[in-house]
């Protein structure tokens, strides 16, 4: 079930480029995560969004915006890529409505994004 | 210093055996605490949550310390399929942090035959 979709899957790019991230989810959630994963370091927060009208800045947003253009979609953009870019990207959503575990968060299956 | 802290590993068990490790947390005004499993190269998808008496979900079994701040987890009879990494997730409950998980870098297992 790809209930949180990604795309693209695997992206390479040069140094100055601007690239932007896509994620989709079909599961009605108001809370939209976008995550990177470096070796050793696990999940970092980019940004997050509590609602369509919300948006959050993570724990490392500098070099990052994003846009939240529906419930159900959440984009990243990178507006010049540089080489420490390079990373795992994940796009995570979770509700706290009727949820035993309100706090669990539900990924996509990232974006490998390598930047020359 | 890391808010969440694990042995990265890998911890190579022999198929049938048992497994546990712990993760550190360093908010002491964390509320919620998870473990998830990560297959290699794959999303995270959450395992079990941990509550204060302590949880099994079948061969898993989930502690929680509060007073020296660390979690664990144990796997009982090991299977090939549990060869994976499994991040410790801690949610603080802090006026700035509602909502908002933090990722522990994870400890690789390895179950070999």
């Amino acid at each position: 079930d790809a209930d949180v979709t990604q795309t693209p899957r695997n992206r390479i790019t040069k140094t100055g480029k601007r690239i932007m991230l896509e994620c989709s989810q079909t599961k009605g959630h108001d809370r939209m995560y976008w995550y990177r994963q470096d070796p050793g370091l696990g999940l970092r927060l980019i940004y997050y969004s509590f609602d369509v009208k919300d948006i959050n800045k993570g724990e490392i947003s500098d070099g990052y915006s994003v846009s939240r253009q529906a419930q159900a979609k959440f984009s990243l953009s990178l507006e010049s890529a540089i080489p420490n870019q390079t990373a795992l990207y994940f796009c995570a959503t979770s509700d706290v409505r009727g949820q035993v575990n309100y706090n669990e968060q539900f990924f996509g299956p990232g974006t490998r994004l390598t930047v020359l | 210093r890391k808010e969440v802290e694990q042995d990265p590993g890998p911890f190579n068990v022999p198929e049938g055996a048992t497994v546990a490790f712990n993760c550190t947390y360093s908010n002491s005004a964390s509320q919620s605490f998870f473990w998830y499993r990560q297959d290699c190269r794959k999303e995270p998808k959450l395992l079990m949550s941990v509550y204060s008496s302590g949880n099994e979900d079948g061969r898993f079994t989930a502690q929680l310390n509060r007073a020296s701040q660390y979690i664990s987890l144990l796997i009982r009879d090991s299977k090939l399929s549990d060869s994976a990494t499994y991040l410790c997730v801690v949610s603080p409950m802090t006026t700035d942090s509602w909502g908002k998980l933090q990722f522990g870098a994870g400890t690789q297992v390895v179950v070999t035959p």
